[in-house]
């Protein structure tokens, strides 16, 4: 009954690789997040989804796709793999405003290793 | 912008001391307030939010945080650590975004404590 949960949760693959990390919440929240942490451990926000439409899309190459096929998965996928994209990776997802506390739950993560 | 800064990067106590960490932001209208703690090789998992009402916040473990408009500020503390609270300290904040929500993280705390 894992309400947060991400495959694989190791990953690793060589430079100009495709590869894709998947999330699913069984926590019936509406908006869903995909973070990068580096090896510094600085989190950093790349996508954000509500209800599969994108709401937040900071700066980041176009060679993350993130993709919503319902409200409880939000899949990564990462064409060309490059050195710099080593990091572990993580889901999260939370309430909308207006539907109570909305702090946000966070998966397991996926550490990403590209050689 | 919204920014998140935690000043302190590293810490190490020793166990039974006292713990303080600081968090201000950067935004002057109303937020929501978390603090978040990860431990060695572990996702990120909430110790305590603020909303509104009582500006002191307890939170699990012991912990408490105080959040002090004026000055823009939400530091966490506990009275006496254990070696059990080595972990990473994450200070967020939410802001509105439209009819959805904004988080921001700070860079992080590393707290060691030793036995």
């Amino acid at each position: 009954d894992t309400a947060v949960s991400q495959t694989p949760k190791y990953l690793v693959t060589q430079m100009g690789n495709d590869k894709s990390i998947k999330c699913e919440q069984n926590l019936g929240h509406d908006t869903m997040y995909w973070y990068k942490q580096d090896s510094k451990k600085f989190l950093k926000i790349m996508f954000s989804y509500n209800n599969k439409e994108l709401i937040i899309n900071e700066t980041v190459p176009n060679r993350f796709s993130p993709k919503s096929p319902d409200k409880a998965h939000l899949n990564l996928h990462i064409n060309s793999l490059e050195l710099g994209d080593s990091a572990v990776y993580f889901c999260a997802s939370n309430r909308r405003p207006g539907q109570g506390s909305y702090e946000q739950y966070f998966g397991p993560g996926t550490r990403l290793t590209v050689t | 912008a919204q920014s998140v800064s935690q000043h302190n990067h590293h810490v190490i106590l020793s166990e039974a001391a006292s713990l303080e960490l600081g968090c201000n932001y950067s935004y002057g209208g109303t937020v929501n307030l978390f603090w978040y703690v990860q431990y060695p090789g572990q996702h990120l998992q909430l110790l305590l939010k603020y909303f509104s009402g009582d500006p002191l916040v307890k939170g699990i473990k012991g912990f408490e945080a105080e959040f002090i408009k004026s000055k823009f500020s939400f530091n966490l503390r506990k009275p006496s650590v254990q070696w059990s609270d080595t972990a990473e300290y994450f200070c967020a904040v939410n802001t509105p975004l439209g009819g959805y929500q904004k988080v921001t993280f700070g860079t992080g705390t590393k707290l060691q404590v030793i036995p």
